[in-house]
């Protein structure tokens, strides 16, 4: 049970090149997460997923795409990488069941560096 | 004002010390309630939910107070391993979560 998988673990783009950021998860979550992490800022969303097939924006989708390709994946393609994007991506998952406390399970990250 | 809010820090305290973090979220309809851990380059692992009546495990002991919006997260018996940042999560039981930028904890030898 290896929990959520993101790969690469680390990224370094040139300005205008395209790159996918994969994530898998095998607790059979429903929802599906991905945010950026900058220095001083909180993880803020850029995309999640409820659930296979959908997908919404969130806080800060400008210059990403996403793709459920399934239940189990989830992937963030940066279509022409800006220096803006360097950021440590998370992609995280959360539990289907009726509690309000269901907690998100994260994935080891992705270091991406545009230069 | 920021949804969550949280003393960044750093808080430097020794070995065997106690030490409180607060976290302040501006939500009233907010109900579950999350400390998670993040230490250096990892990513952020769940370090205990915070319920209503308040909860503890261990020398970890989170309290949530709903009348003044804050969460706290108190630590006793700190030890070297408790250097970490500890981030305050607020959800509202959709699909948002909301994420404070994170306290920093240094426990010195």
């Amino acid at each position: 049970n290896a929990g959520v998988t993101q790969t690469p673990k680390f990224q370094v783009l040139k300005t205008g090149q395209s790159m996918t950021l994969q994530c898998a998860q095998d607790m059979n979550h429903n929802s599906m997460y991905w945010y950026r992490q900058d220095p001083g800022m909180g993880l803020r969303l850029i995309y999640y997923s409820a659930s296979e097939g959908t997908t919404d924006k969130g806080e800060v989708p400008n210059g990403y795409n996403v793709s459920r390709l399934n239940k189990r994946e989830f992937s963030l393609r940066l279509e022409s990488a800006a220096p803006s994007q360097t950021s440590v991506y998370f992609c995280a998952s959360r539990g289907s069941g009726t509690s309000s406390y269901n907690e998100q399970f994260f994935g080891p990250g992705t270091r991406l560096t545009v230069l | 004002r920021k949804e969550v809010e949280q003393d960044p820090g750093p808080f430097n305290v020794p070995e065997g010390a106690t030490v409180a973090f607060n976290c302040t979220y501006s939500n009233s309809a907010s109900q579950s309630f999350f400390w998670y851990r993040q230490d250096c380059r990892k990513e952020p692992k769940l370090l205990m939910s915070v319920y209503s009546s308040g909860n503890e495990d261990g020398r970890f002991t989170a309290q949530l107070n709903r009348a003044s919006q804050y969460i706290s997260l108190l630590i006793r018996d700190s030890k070297l391993s408790d250097s970490a940042t500890y981030l305050c999560v607020v959800n509202d039981r959709t699909y948002k979560y909301i994420f404070g930028t994170g306290t920093r904890l240094k426990v010195l030898a």
